[in-house]
């Protein structure tokens, strides 16, 4: 069925450092793409998504590039802040129907 | 832009007892309502899904004699969690789709901490 696999955590950057947070899909239909993000004690917020190969999702300085011929939707921060610590999710809408399939969760943590 | 608000935000309730969990969505009309229950450092694990005026459908291993939902109408979803225990403890989090143009919207209520003691 459908899957989505992200990169294990937990992940500690340093304020500023580059930050990329793996995600692969598996290659059935034509799904689209998301990031949520979940501070600590609420729910998941959008932070970007893509519905079509090679669209290319942003948002807070936030990317992710939805690449068919890697079956990946990777997500990259050129420059994190302490105030991005939080719970990264990706998740896929099934083409037929609305449920969203998640991965598993990367924890963020930014140290000053 | 589309706000889901989730009551209560964190609820204690001793074993045995029934708790309800309710999603409004304030300003748009939620289709279809998913409801979705996380373990401490997991991802989410879909329960059900709900559209108005139907039947819940459940994913396979949840029991819907436990795990009461109705959708009565667009705005309002609702999530009871019948003769409580311990291990039902968990953080639960509804969130409403809406179909526009064929995609899909998907707005997260804030969650509900569930502790069964």
């Amino acid at each position: 069925g459908d899957s989505v696999t992200q990169m294990e955590g937990p992940v500690t950057l340093s304020e500023e450092a580059f930050l990329t947070i793996n995600c692969t899909y598996t290659a059935t239909g034509y799904p689209s793409l998301f990031w949520y993000v979940q501070y600590p004690g609420e729910g998941l917020q959008l932070l970007l998504k893509a519905t079509k190969a090679d669209d290319k999702g942003s948002n807070k300085g936030f990317e992710a590039t939805y690449r068919k011929e890697t079956t990946s939707f990777h997500l990259e921060k050129g420059s994190v802040q302490v105030s991005d610590s939080a719970v990264y999710f990706c998740a896929r809408k099934e083409t037929s129907g609305s449920r969203l399939t998640f991965g598993e969760g990367t924890q963020l943590t930014v140290n000053p | 832009g589309a706000v889901v608000s989730q009551h209560p935000s964190r609820v204690i309730c001793k074993s045995g007892t029934s708790v309800k969990i309710e999603c409004r969505s304030l300003d748009f009309q939620a289709t279809t309502m998913f409801w979705y229950r996380q373990f401490p450092k997991q991802s989410l694990m879909l329960m059900a899904t709900s559209n108005e005026g139907s039947k819940a459908t459940y994913e396979q291993g949840v029991e819907k004699d436990k795990f009461l939902i109705n959708h009565a109408s667009l705005t309002l979803s609702t999530l009871t969690v019948t003769s409580a225990h311990p291990e039902d403890s968990s953080f639960y989090i509804c969130s409403a789709a809406t179909g526009t143009d064929g995609f899909y919207g998907y707005t997260f209520g804030s969650g509900t901490r569930l502790t069964v003691v």
